[in-house]
């Protein structure tokens, strides 16, 4: 079955502090993977993507994720972390209009 | 390009009435895709549709059901309302093939009294 599993509900980390999101999934074939961010109120907004190629992959705001095939992770990193980084990440596996998210990660940022 | 919109954006419903959730995709997307968030199941995918045909469906009863117009805007219609419906509906629109993102509009909150 496929799935995707955040095992961290509420991280708290501070201002300039990096950061690492944990994620694993189960998918039969190659999986599309992505990280997808989302502030109180508001829809989802995709910060990257990994479909093939490089396992590291850029994203918008500063953030990079590590595909790493034989852990089935993709773990969301930034070096270092600003108060605007609060909210709640998704990560998801997926192709085409069919997405399996996880339960996601609270992030909360003290100053 | 104007981003994917959701009206309305609040609905307030009794149970046993019946809803209907809209969506305009970005233009040039055919693909339209809806999904529950609770703050209990998470995100959850109800169905797909690419050009007016439905794709995709996740695991949810008959009482949610959707369509896309050839304009390739697409409408969801929840029947027979339950408390349980209570949720932020998203939708999302792409172009439509696998590798393609998938690109989210702000949402619609149901409440069930």
């Amino acid at each position: 079955a496929q799935s995707v599993t955040q095992p961290d509900i509420h991280i708290t980390v501070s201002e300039g502090a990096s950061l690492e999101l944990r994620c694993n999934y189960s998918y039969g074939a190659t999986p599309y993977l992505f990280w997808y961010v989302q502030s109180p109120g508001q829809g989802l907004q995709l910060l990257l993507k990994y479909f093939s190629g490089d396992t590291l992959v850029q994203g918008i705001k500063g953030f990079e994720a590590e595909f790493k095939r034989s852990q089935s992770s993709f773990n969301l990193r930034k070096p270092s972390v600003h108060w605007s980084d609060a909210a709640e990440y998704f990560c998801a596996v997926g192709k085409g209009g069919k997405l399996i998210f996880g339960q996601g990660t609270e992030l909360s940022v003290k100053p | 390009k104007a981003g994917v919109t959701q009206t309305p954006r609040y609905l307030i419903k009794t149970r046993g009435q019946q809803v209907t959730l809209s969506c305009s995709p970005i233009s040039g997307h055919r693909s339209v895709s809806w999904y529950q968030q609770t703050p209990g199941q998470g995100l959850q995918f109800l169905f797909e549709y690419f050009s007016e045909t439905q794709r995709n469906k996740g695991n949810f009863p008959g009482r949610f059901s959707g369509r896309q117009f050839s304009n390739s805007r697409s409408e969801m219609n929840v029947s027979t309302l339950e408390l349980g419906d209570s949720a932020l509906y998203l939708c999302a629109s792409s172009l439509g093939s696998d590798s393609d993102t998938q690109y989210f509009g702000p949402g619609t909150r149901l409440t069930v009294l």
